[in-house]
């Protein structure tokens, strides 16, 4: 099945600073996701992002399938966007969402 | 809409008794999926349903789980006997078609421990 790997696995930050987290998959996609689990363990729809790029305040997506990764870009971070994002895909043949193994953000103070 | 529902958000259990976990998808949504998380394996698909069927089970761990869905509107998981590996968080998600194309949206999720 496809593969999806994200980066970094950890990534500490003072508030207020940015940060790209990246994903990469190793086949064609129809369907890209990003989630932040928040620290309750729920999981937030950020963006919905099969190619192109999308915003959301401060928070931005960026999908090249031709080259088969995506950027979450988070600017001006605060202590509520600690957390694991996720990003997931779903492959044209197995038409299920799979996910990678998460980036956990952790803004400090 | 209130999204996808699960219920009970907390289940703890002594080995050896049956859970059963419950879904209620968005509606209109034809497609549903319950997935595990833990800490070692990540979040892993266990079974997905178009239009109430089962379409692939493939990653269900073994026997002691099964999944229904009798209608478009509720599912079920149910692990009979329950063993302490068993433990991790569940959900549920749905989407409005399968593999087109479309957003997918997750409940919060039942924490069960199994003691």
């Amino acid at each position: 099945g496809i593969q999806v790997e994200q980066s970094p696995p950890d990534l500490i930050l003072q508030e207020g600073a940015n940060s790209t987290l990246r994903c990469n998959f190793s086949d064609s996609v129809n369907n890209l996701q990003w989630f932040h689990q928040n620290p309750w363990g729920q999981l937030i729809n950020l963006f919905y992002i099969p190619s192109g790029t999308k915003q959301n305040g401060r928070l931005s997506a960026t999908t090249v399938a031709t080259e088969r990764y995506s950027l979450l870009y988070i600017s001006s971070s605060q202590t509520t966007d600690s957390g694991v994002y996720f990003c997931a895909v779903f492959d044209f043949g197995n038409e299920k969402l799979t996910f990678g193994t998460g980036t956990r953000l952790t803004i400090i103070p | 809409d209130a999204g996808v529902i699960q219920s009970p958000r907390h289940e703890v259990t002594e080995m050896g008794q049956e859970v059963t976990l419950r879904c209620k998808p968005i509606s209109g949504h034809n497609s549903l999926f319950w997935y595990r998380q833990t800490m070692m394996r990540g979040l892993e698909l266990l079974i997905y349903f178009n239009n109430n069927v089962p379409i692939d089970d493939s990653g269900m761990p073994e026997d002691r789980f099964s999944a229904k869905m009798p209608n478009a509107s509720f599912s079920t998981l149910k692990i009979q006997p329950s063993e302490p590996r068993d433990s991790a968080v569940y959900f549920c998600a749905s989407n409005p078609r399968l593999g087109i194309s479309t957003e997918a949206f997750f409940g919060q999720g039942t924490r069960l421990t199994v003691v």
